[in-house]
């Protein structure tokens, strides 16, 4: 099984500065890349995904991802950040089987815009 | 746009009470699936189901069942509720295929067993 790691927890950034967010996954194998956004008291909700192609891929709300395969990582970067960015993000790895049961959620990241 | 629809959205158990989370989607998709939510411990799979009829565990199913009578219909039971439940469930759904199919998720239910 897929494990997929966030090391960070809680991201502060003031408003209008650069932020990144990492994710890195545990195989190497082919894999599909997703980040999830979660606001207060809300389900989550798709920012974007990596199924093939250009490694970099645009989202909504300004954010984008980079896929990099050696290094197994799927990095979240936004230039720069507004308030209402505050939330939970998930990054998701899913593998290429087809047995329902293959998405694998990091522990979230909660980042903090400060005005 | 309905979408993945949880209800309730806030609940208080009494410990050993049991409840039923009902998930209604109406977007076709043959995979369903309930997570549970807890603080810094991100999302946990308690179970999914691949189709009418069929449902399988995920890595959480002690103290819940579940039942997958119609397409749209997933309901979480939880049987004598502990307070170890507490916390927040999600279902979410998608349609079948290799993995790179968005996983669309309800808003939640807030669940506190006291």
């Amino acid at each position: 099984a897929q494990s997929v790691t966030q090391l960070d927890s809680q991201v502060p950034v003031f408003e209008e500065a650069p932020v990144e967010l990492r994710c890195n996954y545990s195989s190497s194998v082919s894999v599909y890349l997703f980040w999830y956004v979660q606001y207060p008291n809300q389900g989550l909700q798709l920012l974007l995904k990596y199924l093939s192609g250009s490694t970099l891929v645009k989202g909504i709300n300004g954010f984008e991802a980079e896929f990099n395969k050696s290094q197994t990582s799927f990095h979240l970067r936004k230039p720069s950040v507004h308030i209402s960015d505050t939330a939970e993000y998930f990054c998701a790895v899913s593998d290429p089987s087809n047995t329902g049961n293959q998405f694998y959620f990091g522990t979230g990241t909660s980042l903090t815009v400060i005005p | 746009n309905a979408g993945v629809t949880q209800t309730p959205k806030f609940r208080i158990l009494k410990i050993g009470q049991s409840m039923t989370l009902q998930c209604t989607q109406d977007m076709n998709h043959n995979y369903m699936y309930w997570y549970r939510q807890d603080p810094g411990m991100g999302l946990k799979l308690i179970y999914y189901s691949v189709g009418a009829g069929i449902t399988d565990k995920g890595e959480v199913p002690n103290g819940y069942n579940v039942s997958r009578s119609t397409t749209e219909d997933f309901p979480l039971r939880l049987e004598l509720a502990a307070p170890s439940q507490t916390s927040v469930y999600f279902c979410a759904s998608r349609s079948p295929g290799t993995g790179g199919n968005t996983i669309y998720f309800g808003e939640g239910s807030w669940l506190t067993v006291v």
